[in-house]
């Protein structure tokens, strides 16, 4: 089964400044989709980026990037020129390409964001 | 606007009490999905639906319920079997197998009294 690892509890950022949230998940599958999420006070979940392990050039949308690095199974989320609106909780999250999976993300623990004025 | 929709937002269930949580969706998706948040424990599968008239397990499908009779609704049940029943519930539905991601609802927040 694949797992994913957020280790990171929290994490702090002023205003402006650039953030990275850590998360690393094992499995043993080539083809696969990998997530980050962000749930707000509102407890809305919003999709921020989406990654396809087939590609090695990582997303960007906006101030949001990833670092993909496949062979060391990590997926991290850098965030630049936080703003105040960026506080949430970010969840990583896996999905596997076809199989006896079809279409179950499975989620990290999730890692607190705060952004100072 | 196309979305979810979850209700009600806040449910209260006595104890051996089953109660029922709706979801629909206006998406056209063909893949529904309930998952279980808990504090410190990320999202956890409770059941999935890929077609009408389908579902499965996920991980923690025990003590709960579903039913898919319409595309647009996939509503979820919490027996009186769910030891410990008091989470916050998330609906979800992709296009096909979710690899542009799942849209989700506003989730419903159910507390054992």
């Amino acid at each position: 089964a694949q797992t994913v690892t957020q280790s990171q509890p929290e994490m702090s950022v002023q205003e402006a400044e650039t953030v990275t949230l850590s998360c690393t998940y094992d499995t043993s599958e080539s083809d696969y989709y990998l997530f980050w999420y962000k749930q707000p006070p509102s407890r809305q979940m919003i999709l921020v980026i989406r990654q396809e392990a087939y590609k090695q050039q990582n997303a960007t949308e906006n101030r949001f990037s990833v670092n993909f690095q496949k062979a060391a199974k990590s997926f991290s989320l850098k965030i630049s020129d936080s703003q105040l609106g960026d506080a949430a909780m970010y969840f990583c999250a896996y999905l596997n390409a076809g199989g006896t999976s079809y279409g179950k993300l499975t989620f990290g623990q999730g890692t607190i964001l705060t952004v100072h004025p | 606007d196309g979305g979810i929709t979850q209700s009600p937002k806040y449910l209260f269930r006595k104890e051996g009490q089953n109660v029922t949580l709706s979801c629909e969706q206006n998406l056209n998706h063909d893949a529904m999905y309930w998952y279980r948040q808990d504090p410190g424990q990320g999202l956890r599968l409770i059941y999935y639906s890929q077609i009408v008239n389908d579902f499965q397990k996920g991980d923690i499908a025990e003590g709960y319920s579903v039913s898919r009779e319409k595309k647009e609704s996939f509503p979820l049940t919490v027996t009186s079997a769910q030891k410990n029943p008091t989470a916050f519930y998330l609906c979800a539905s992709s296009i096909g197998e979710g690899y542009y991601g799942y849209t989700f609802g506003s989730g419903t927040r159910l507390t054992v009294v």
